[in-house]
């Protein structure tokens, strides 16, 4: 159970263009998505945390007007980043928790941006 | 606020030997700690976690942690390693509900 899935797994994009990622939850509902971005032999930097039904709350430094993101229902969060550029390239994990009580997370398996 | 602290980057150990991976955290309350493994390219996958209770946690894959509040520390141990370990691992605090706050990883090697 606690399966979380990222579509796609890699993507390879031109500069100016769009990208949208895909998180789901398989088996359970999520009731709050989290979406981060890691660089190489880096830890995993929080971008922001959506919840079912209302807007994301992004971190401090990430540009909600180029990292969109909606949680339309309860198993579905897209992370779509626009007017992509080199330096958008990256791995991007998105995480899912099931209800209010639980702190844990389960882990999607990430997808790798590259942006030409 | 909160943060985590893995001291060591990379550790490299020889199969079958004993391993202790280092975790500190700075939180003012009661913490959630949990330890995940990354394989390249890979999510993450959880080990293991602390809530409450019994301060020795046991794990998949053989790993258990040891909650040390004196110590602010969560150290993740496994008796014989594996080649198969090889890997990222990231300990993590739970905070404000819902948040995890993930210490800067350390990248095990593992000698044949």
């Amino acid at each position: 159970g606690a399966v979380v899935s990222q579509h796609p797994s890699r993507v390879i994009c031109k500069s100016g263009t769009s990208v949208k990622i895909e998180c789901r939850s398989l088996d359970f509902q999520a009731t709050t998505m989290f979406w981060y971005r890691q660089f190489p032999k880096k830890s995993l930097m929080l971008m922001a945390t959506s919840n079912e039904g209302s807007k994301a709350t992004y971190e401090q430094g990430v540009e909600k007007d180029k990292f969109l993101i909606n949680h339309a229902s309860l198993t579905l969060s897209t992370l779509t980043v626009t007017s992509a550029h080199p330096e958008d390239s990256s791995f991007y994990i998105c995480s899912a928790r099931a209800g209010q009580v639980s702190y844990e997370q389960y882990f999607g398996p990430g997808t790798r941006l590259t942006v030409t | 606020a909160q943060s985590v602290t893995q001291p060591d980057i990379h550790i490299t150990v020889s199969e079958g030997a004993s391993l202790e991976l280092r975790c500190n955290y700075s939180y003012g309350a009661t913490p959630y700690l949990f330890w995940y493994v990354q394989s390249p390219g890979q999510g993450l996958q959880l080990l293991l976690k602390y809530f409450s209770g019994d301060t020795l946690v046991q794990g998949i894959k053989g790993f258990e942690a040891e909650f040390k509040r004196s110590q602010s520390s969560f150290n993740l141990r496994k008796p014989s390693v594996h080649w198969s370990d090889a890997a990222e691992y990231f300990c993590a605090v739970g905070y404000a509900g819902n948040m995890l706050t993930f210490g800067g990883g350390t990248r095990l090697m593992v000698k044949p």
